[in-house]
C-alpha cells in the first residue's frame, strides 16, 4: 500500500544509547519531515528535506542528524539519547502542488513511540 | 515567526451537537492553512485545507473558511459523532518555506451517547 512507513513503532532506550528511526514512502515525494509530539505542545519539526541531498533544521534539531541519500528514505538519527527525546515522533511526505507553490498537505506515518530511560 | 493558536481542550459534545474549533494565525508571508485529524494510536491525516482567503476546506461533514482579515480558520461540524472523537490540529505552510507545517497544540474531542 502507498504511504509513509515508519519503523520501529516502538523502542525504549537508555541514556547514551545511540539509534536510527527508518522512514520510507512510495509515493515518489519531495519532501520529508520529522516531527516530534509532546503532550499540550503539538508537533515540532526537527529536520526536514526537500529532496535527495538536501536537508535542513527545523525548530528543534538539536540531539538529531538526519540524511537523504534516496528520495524514497529519510532516516532519524539520535546520536546520544536523553531523556528528553523521549516523544513521539512522526515522519510525513508530501509533493508539491502545481502551481500553489508548496501548499499542499502531508502524509504521515504512524509513528515511533521512543522512550528513554 | 509563523504561529497557531488552537482553542484548548478537552471539548466534550454530546452525539449531533454542533462543533467549533478556534484556530487563528500569524505568518510572515501568504499561508496556506489545513485541518488535520488525529484518531487514538495513529498518525496525522489532513482533514481539510484552504490556500487562499475566502476558500472554504470541506470534508466528512467539516468546514473551514480562510478568513484573512482576522487570520482565522475555524472548524465546524453541524452534527458530531462519536467517531469524530479525536484530536485535531491546525496548520500552516509558508509558500518558499520548504512545505514546512507550523502546527497548534491541538484540541482534544470527545463526543458522547
Amino acid at each position: 500500500n502507498a504511504g509513509v512507513t515508519q519503523t520501529p513503532k516502538f523502542q525504549v532506550l537508555k541514556t547514551g544509547q545511540s539509534m536510527t528511526l527508518q522512514c520510507a514512502q512510495d509515493m515518489n515525494h519531495e519532501y520529508m519531515s520529522w516531527y516530534r509530539q509532546d503532550p499540550g505542545m503539538g508537533l515540532r519539526l526537527i529536520h526536514y528535506s526537500v529532496g535527495a541531498g538536501i536537508t535542513d533544521q527545523g525548530e528543534v534539531p538539536n540531539g538529531y542528524n538526519v540524511s537523504r541519500s534516496t528520495t524514497e528514505d529519510f532516516p532519524l538519527r539520535l546520536l546520544s539519547a536523553a531523556p528528553s527525546q523521549t516523544s513521539v515522533y512522526f515522519c510525513a511526505s508530501s509533493d508539491v502542488e502545481p502551481g500553489q507553490g508548496g501548499a499542499y498537505g502531508y502524509t504521515f506515518g504512524s509513528g515511533t513511540r521512543l522512550t528513554v530511560v | 515567526g509563523d504561529s497557531v493558536t488552537q482553542m484548548e481542550g478537552p471539548v466534550t459534545l454530546s452525539e449531533e451537537a454542533f462543533l467549533t474549533i478556534n484556530c487563528t494565525y500569524t505568518a510572515t508571508g501568504y499561508p496556506s492553512l489545513f485541518w488535520y485529524v488525529q484518531y487514538p494510536g495513529e498518525g496525522l491525516q489532513l482533514l481539510l485545507k484552504a490556500t487562499k482567503a475566502d476558500d472554504k476546506g470541506s470534508n466528512k461533514g467539516f468546514e473551514a473558511t480562510y478568513r484573512k482579515e482576522t487570520t482565522s480558520f475555524h472548524l465546524e461540524k453541524g452534527s458530531v459523532q462519536v467517531s469524530d472523537s479525536a484530536v485535531y490540529f491546525c496548520a500552516l505552510s509558508v509558500p518558499g518555506g520548504g512545505n514546512k507545517l507550523t502546527f497548534g497544540t491541538g484540541t482534544q474531542l470527545k463526543v458522547e451517547l
